[in-house]
């Protein structure tokens, strides 16, 4: 059973230019979640999927940034106009809604966002 | 709201000794609890949960019980090694006012040899 995978690991991109990351969750794990993580703080939760449908959006989420998880398998969270602010890691997690393991979350490596 | 409060760190140990780091918890009902570690420049991998009060988590010498009394599930081990030095979140899930985790500002751990 493969773990999250996200992609890319890292990513250094002038301010004003667009990125987009990728994630793949575990296979078969119909929820999915997004958070951003800066420098000596915890995981801040973004944006969650349940399936396709996301279902959650934090605060956080400002206009520039849109996931998507079109066909219910991986997401992607793009960000607009970048700004040196959203420097940070952005972790993808997954879990399954069902019995058992049902609230725990699986995070994969985090992809680091470098704005210059 | 639902939230997570840990100890501030870094907590600082000699290799063998004994380790806790505090960690409480505001939220409505029984949530599920965790603990996550976080070494440099990865994702946090999951060390140990607990989904009821009185239940005991415990994974790789690690443990924390549910107090539901205290609101607590503190972080435990007995004979701390250099590689246990990490990132410790404590975290909680909640599926009322949404379905997510919501994690503690962390605690780094540093075991010197």
């Amino acid at each position: 059973d493969t773990g999250v995978s996200q992609d890319p690991r890292h990513k250094i991109t002038k301010r004003g230019q667009n990125v987009t990351f990728r994630c793949d969750p575990i296979s078969e794990h119909n929820r999915l979640y997004w958070y951003r993580q800066t420098l000596g703080q915890g995981p801040e939760f973004l944006t969650y999927f349940q399936n396709e449908a996301q279902l959650e959006k934090s605060r956080l989420l400002s206009d520039r940034f849109s996931a998507e998880r079109p066909k219910g398998s991986f997401s992607t969270l793009e960000i607009q106009r970048t700004e040196q602010g959203d420097s940070a890691m952005y972790l993808c997690a997954s879990s399954l809604n069902g019995k058992g393991d049902r609230n725990t979350i699986y995070f994969g490596e985090g992809s680091w966002l470098t704005v210059v | 709201g639902n939230s997570v409060t840990q100890m501030e760190g870094p907590v600082t140990l000699s290799e063998e000794a004994f380790l806790t780091i505090n960690c409480t918890y505001t939220a409505t009902g029984y949530p599920s609890l965790f603990w996550y570690v976080q070494y440099p420049g990865e994702g946090l991998q999951l060390l140990l949960k607990a989904t009821k009060a009185d239940d005991k988590g415990s994974n790789k010498g690690f443990e924390a019980t549910y107090r539901k009394e205290t609101t607590s599930f503190h972080l435990e081990k007995g004979s701390v090694q250099v590689s246990d030095s990490a990132v410790y979140f404590c975290a909680l899930f909640r599926n009322t006012g949404g379905f997510k985790t919501i994690f503690g500002a962390g605690t780094r751990l540093f075991v010197k040899a």
